[in-house]
């Protein structure tokens, strides 16, 4: 299947700063790509709608200036969490869409803020 | 190596059927098992949330089970509507990744 590459696995920062979290699709043009995020024993939400080109779609309750979205290709669409503040620490993943209507996953992010 | 199958890959039902997803993975150490939803074009759905600790959960006409000593976890849907066409998705959560099955892509026909 296609590969959707997601980086960094991991991240530790500081209260304050931004992270950026990158989703590439590596062997196809992603048009869409979502992102989501899973609190500790909750289950996989969906933050936002990505088109490659546009403005994302954002969920009720996520705010988007607070999780900034930028697809601007078709093989890369960038998460970034600004101001990141401890209750921002979560398990963030995105996937992506090609010509089809089957979606891949990348591996996910574990951000902790400190 | 963490892997989670889903059987069958495709289910063909007339409306009004019961039916059952399968679901197994090879590592058994699992935080909890996920159900999703996801239809063509669109991002997921969460259905059900099963902690390690849980043997299963309901919403709705859906039941998933989980049997962590045999790896395998089962979603059933009650009475099934053309609305619930779409493709089924288990995702196992160990620690710091989600690994997802392939799917299941449904077809309820009226």
């Amino acid at each position: 299947g296609a590969v959707v590459s997601q980086h960094p696995s991991r991240v530790i920062c500081k209260s304050g700063t931004s992270v950026k979290i990158e989703c590439r699709s590596l062997d196809f043009q992603a048009t869409t790509m979502f992102w989501y995020r899973q609190f500790p024993k909750q289950s996989l939400m969906l933050m936002a709608t990505s088109n490659e080109g546009s403005k994302a779609t954002y969920e009720q309750g996520v705010e988007k200036d607070k999780f900034l979205i930028n697809h601007a290709s078709l093989t890369l669409s960038t998460l970034t969490v600004t101001s990141a503040h401890p209750e921002d620490s979560s398990f963030y993943i995105c996937s992506a869409l090609g010509g089809g209507t089957e979606a891949f996953f990348g591996q996910g992010t574990r951000l902790t803020v400190v | 190596k963490q892997e989670v199958t889903q059987i069958p890959a495709a289910l063909s039902v007339p409306e009004g059927e019961n039916l059952v997803l399968n679901c197994s993975f090879t590592d058994s150490a699992i935080y909890n098992l996920q159900w999703f939803r996801q239809d063509p074009g669109k991002g997921l759905t969460s259905l059900l949330l099963i902690q390690s600790s849980q043997r299963e959960q309901t919403s709705g006409r859906l039941n998933a089970s989980l049997d962590k000593s045999s790896g395998r976890s089962t979603l059933y849907i009650a009475a099934s509507q053309p609305g619930d066409s779409a493709t089924y998705l288990c995702a196992v959560e160990y620690g710091n990744k989600l690994v997802f099955g392939a799917g299941t892509i449904l077809r309820v026909k009226s």
